[in-house]
């Protein structure tokens, strides 16, 4: 069985400040691991992935991510948030001994960038 | 953006009455699922093709169906709406793999309404 947390609803911070999205994982082998990001009445874009080697993972629009296997994370950071970054963002997870059509989705965090 | 379309975009519909979402894709990718999001529970998915005629059922299946009988359209099925299907329906696409790690693309989602 695969699953994903995030265990934050919102976060808020200031613009210019680092920003962090936590995830959270349980899989029984080993993982592929995404994030997408959901403007209002938009669908999901996908911003990175990790699938294998180097832990940390640089995607779109400055975002990165850190693998953690020990923690079982995988955090979404980025180093100066801007105002556009608000958004919904989800973190996604797939077992790679999982069918290829069946990855799990987090419940999804808003984030919330303030001027 | 990928090449996603979905319709209609917006449904409002009766308890009992059949209502067929259509997904149309232009970029010849194997993969074809069906999500439904609602608040609290993210993203959760409904069936996925992963090629003509080869369907397969997600984790909220029950009241649905689906049918590919082209590469590049997938139709979900709500045989008999009932009010606990309000939600929004979202396609996405994926490329084959054979080891599964490929990203996926969504369409702009379709919401439906069942009165």
């Amino acid at each position: 069985a695969q699953s994903v947390a995030q265990p934050e609803d919102q976060v808020n911070v200031a613009e210019g400040n680092p920003l962090t999205v936590k995830c959270t994982y349980s899989v029984s082998g080993n993982p592929y691991l995404f994030w997408y990001v959901q403007y209002p009445n938009r669908g999901l874009q996908f911003l990175l992935k990790y699938i294998t080697g180097d832990n940390l993972v640089k995607g779109s629009y400055g975002f990165e991510a850190e693998f953690n296997k020990s923690q079982t994370s995988f955090h979404l950071k980025k180093p100066s948030a801007l105002v556009s970054d608000s958004a919904l963002y989800f973190c996604a997870v797939r077992d790679i001994n999982t069918n290829a059509g069946k990855s799990t989705f987090g419940d999804g965090t808003t984030l919330t960038v303030k001027p | 953006d990928a090449g996603i379309t979905q319709s209609p975009r917006h449904k409002v519909t009766e308890t009992g009455t059949p209502v067929t979402l259509r997904c149309h894709q232009t970029e010849n990718h194997r993969y074809m699922y069906w999500y439904r999001q609602d608040p609290g529970h993210g993203l959760r998915l409904i069936h996925y093709s992963y090629g003509v005629k080869d369907t397969d059922k997600g984790e909220v299946s029950d009241g649905y169906s689906v049918s590919r009988s082209k590469t590049e359209d997938f139709l979900l099925t709500l045989e008999s709406a009932t009010s606990s299907q309000t939600s929004v329906y979202f396609c996405a696409i994926s490329e084959s793999s054979v080891l599964g790690y490929n990203e996926q693309f969504f369409g702009p989602g379709t919401r439906l309404t069942v009165l």
